[in-house]
């Protein structure tokens, strides 16, 4: 069976930083290209970044220089580090797999973890 | 960026009846594209990918069509666990992105 479960949310202040985490398990976590996806408030989802199987590193531009996607492949584990962090990033976060490995829809979402920005 | 634009926003519909969901892309995504349904506090789950193909598990009632910048998701006999937030993402272009969502409400 296929999990994936994010941690390393909370509340920042803005300018802060925070580090996500999404361990793996039931996949070949190697073999598959990984995303995460966003979903403010009230509103609807946003894709924010993602890594190839092949370790390529894909951002929206709104992140670009800010976030950074990372793999630790041993630990089966996704990572994004959020640095300089705005109020407008508050949403909820979620660790996504791509079908294959170099894109496809999302087939399975971990549960999402709360980030919120905010003084 | 390619647009997606799903209609209605918010569709009421009787238990039993039949639902049609409208998505439309801005420019042509082929047939990369998917649909998820969303329970509120609940993660989206994949519902049919490359426009058309059932995931593992979902049932008939759910069928997808259209190709290029026009699709639909048909949901054949609503059942009460259908009430839900339904969006449709493409997957042809970066960034990848996503509709504003069709909440399915009950009439």
């Amino acid at each position: 069976e296929v999990q994936l479960l994010e941690s390393g949310g909370g509340l920042v202040q803005p300018g802060g930083s925070l580090r996500l985490s999404c361990p793996a398990s039931g996949f070949s976590f190697k073999n598959y290209a990984m995303s995460w996806v966003r979903q403010p408030p009230g509103k609807g989802l946003e894709w924010v970044s993602a890594i190839s199987a092949g370790g390529n590193l894909y951002y929206r531009d709104s992140v670009k220089g800010r976030f950074t996607i990372s793999r630790d492949i041993p630990k089966s584990t996704l990572y994004l580090q959020m640095n300089s962090l705005r109020a407008e990033d508050t949403a909820m976060y979620y660790c996504a797999r791509r079908a294959h490995d170099d894109g496809g829809c999302f087939d399975y979402w971990g549960r999402g973890i709360l980030v919120t920005v905010s003084s | 960026e390619v647009v997606m634009t799903q209609s209605p926003a918010t569709l009421s519909v009787s238990p039993g009846e039949r639902a049609t969901l409208s998505c439309t892309a801005s420019q042509s995504v082929k047939t990369n594209l998917a649909w998820y349904q969303q329970n509120p506090g609940q993660a989206p789950r994949l519902l049919l990918f490359d426009a058309s193909t059932r995931a593992t598990g979902v049932p008939a009632r759910f069928t997808g069509s259209g190709s290029g910048t026009e699709f639909t998701l048909t949901i054949s006999s609503l059942q009460s666990e259908d009430f839900a937030v339904y969006s449709c993402q493409q997957y042809n272009n970066w960034p990848l992105t996503f509709g504003g969502g069709t909440k399915v409400e009950i009439k």
